[in-house]
């Protein structure tokens, strides 16, 4: 099973300030890599396949990068909407796994 | 309105069933590959099973292999999570999940229930 390692476990960012949160996968995935935002009471939301592709409606403010083992997701200027949990799934491997997820605050 | 709704959840006792929906509405139920996850109380996202739109592939977690079976009815826009030997470790908020269709089989999910609550417990 792959494993998925978040960092940091809590981000706690200034509104307009820059949040980037990392994915590291234990074996390489490839390009194989979503990124999601979940906020309480709310069914989680897709933000990045493919690494790097925005899914529908999501602000261009958010930035997903990397490939293999290394992946970053890149808020580029914090609104308060974007507190919330954000997790990376890699999808290449049987099962599919989670990384622990990140926390992003707003200061 | 595309959206995907759960139910089926409760209180279910140790060595227990039950059986999950999801009801689909508004896209092509049928081209879609679904999956389902799950929860715990303030705990991360576990993928816990996969069918491909023709239910010719599924795919199931270690943690549930043996003990739960997903299914599928296109013909009435549903998708089922059978429970069964319900553990404690089972209790958590249950989401089914649209696979994106790209072609490339266990896409990410771009479309998520509200989840329902199954909680195992005598």
């Amino acid at each position: 099973e792959i494993v998925m390692t978040q960092s940091p476990a809590t981000l706690s960012v200034s509104p307009g300030e820059r949040a980037t949160l990392s994915c590291r996968a234990s074996q390489s995935v490839g390009s194989n890599l979503a990124w999601y935002q979940e906020k309480p009471g709310q069914a989680p939301r897709l933000l990045f396949y493919v690494a790097s592709t925005r899914a529908t409606g999501i602000p261009a403010r958010f930035r997903g990068s990397g490939s293999g083992t290394d992946f970053t997701l890149t808020i580029s200027s914090l609104q308060s909407e974007d507190s919330a949990m954000y997790y990376c799934q890699q999808y290449d491997n049987w099962p599919r796994t989670f990384g622990q997820g990140t926390k992003v605050e707003i200061k | 309105e595309v959206q995907l709704v759960e139910s089926g959840g409760g209180l279910a006792q140790p060595g227990g069933s039950l059986r999950l929906s999801c009801a689909a509405s508004q896209f092509t139920f049928s081209s879609y590959e679904m999956n389902w996850f799950r929860q715990a109380p303030g705990k991360g996202l576990e993928w816990v099973s996969f069918i491909s739109a023709s239910s010719n592939t599924i795919y199931y977690a270690d943690s549930v292999r043996g003990r739960f079976t997903i299914s599928r009815d296109n013909a009435k826009n549903s998708l089922y999570l059978q429970m069964n030997s319900l553990r404690a470790e089972d209790t958590a908020v249950y989401y089914c999940a649209r696979g994106m269709a790209t072609g490339y089989v266990g896409e990410a999910c771009d479309l998520w229930g509200q989840g329902t609550m199954v909680t195992v417990s005598s």
